[in-house]
């Protein structure tokens, strides 16, 4: 699975939209990216993907260039309960040789500020 | 749909001793995951299995280690002899073969 590079955190102020950047410059042309979220002490869990077209659900927005070499996760208006750290995730896709398991990188600490 | 759940939530115990986690993967799920977690490595893919059959588990740090999935509702971690540096967080998860993977709250287990 390619790679991705995300910096280590960032704030944003409740009520601000919150861009998380993600770098995937080696990905294959059949690879999702992939967005979780990990909030203190409990499970990650799941919150978007995408293969090449931008994505929006009841969580966020996921922006994909058109190269497909880095994404951004948009939180429209984020919240407190929004601080967690954000993980970006290149994975093949099902079926593939090189299996489908997710691997975590460090991801992007995000602390939402009232 | 009760989500994946694992047990204990908590445990704790002595250098050398057998540790047993277990997990129940969502029902219908065919794909189950094995993660620990810790301040210094971050969340590491352990081993998973698709339709009960163990593909990949190079992440399985030593023989200590050993994972089975007798049924398509259950899954064993197992550490025997149990290490303090074993000490972490682990988690299971399940997903339908290539859909979004569904986490349970993790087993955090210390051993002293």
């Amino acid at each position: 699975d390619a790679k991705t590079t995300q910096p280590p955190s960032m704030d944003c102020a409740e009520g601000r939209a919150a861009n998380l950047p993600c770098n995937h410059s080696t990905i294959s042309g059949n690879e999702y990216v992939y967005w979780y979220r990990q909030i203190h002490s409990q499970g990650p869990q799941y919150i978007i993907h995408g293969l090449k077209n931008n994505e929006t659900n009841e969580m966020a927005s996921l922006i994909i260039t058109e190269d497909r070499k880095s994404s951004t996760l948009i939180l429209p208006h984020a919240t407190l309960r929004d601080t967690a750290v954000y993980y970006c995730i290149v994975r093949a896709p099902a079926g593939s040789n090189s299996g489908y398991a997710l691997n975590f990188g460090k991801g992007t600490s995000l602390l939402v500020t009232p | 749909d009760a989500g994946v759940i694992q047990s204990p939530r908590h445990e704790v115990t002595e250098m050398g001793q057998e540790v047993t986690l277990r997990c129940k993967p969502i029902s219908g799920h065919n794909s189950l995951f094995w993660y620990r977690q810790t301040m210094m490595r971050g969340l590491e893919l352990l081993i998973y299995f698709n339709n009960n059959v163990p593909i990949d588990d190079s992440g399985m740090p030593e023989d200590r280690f050993s994972a089975k999935m007798p049924n398509a509702s259950f899954s064993t971690l197992k550490i025997q002899p149990s290490e303090p540096r074993d000490s972490a967080v682990y988690f299971c998860a399940s997903t339908v073969f290539g859909a979004k993977a569904f986490f349970g709250q993790g087993t955090r287990l210390t051993v002293v």
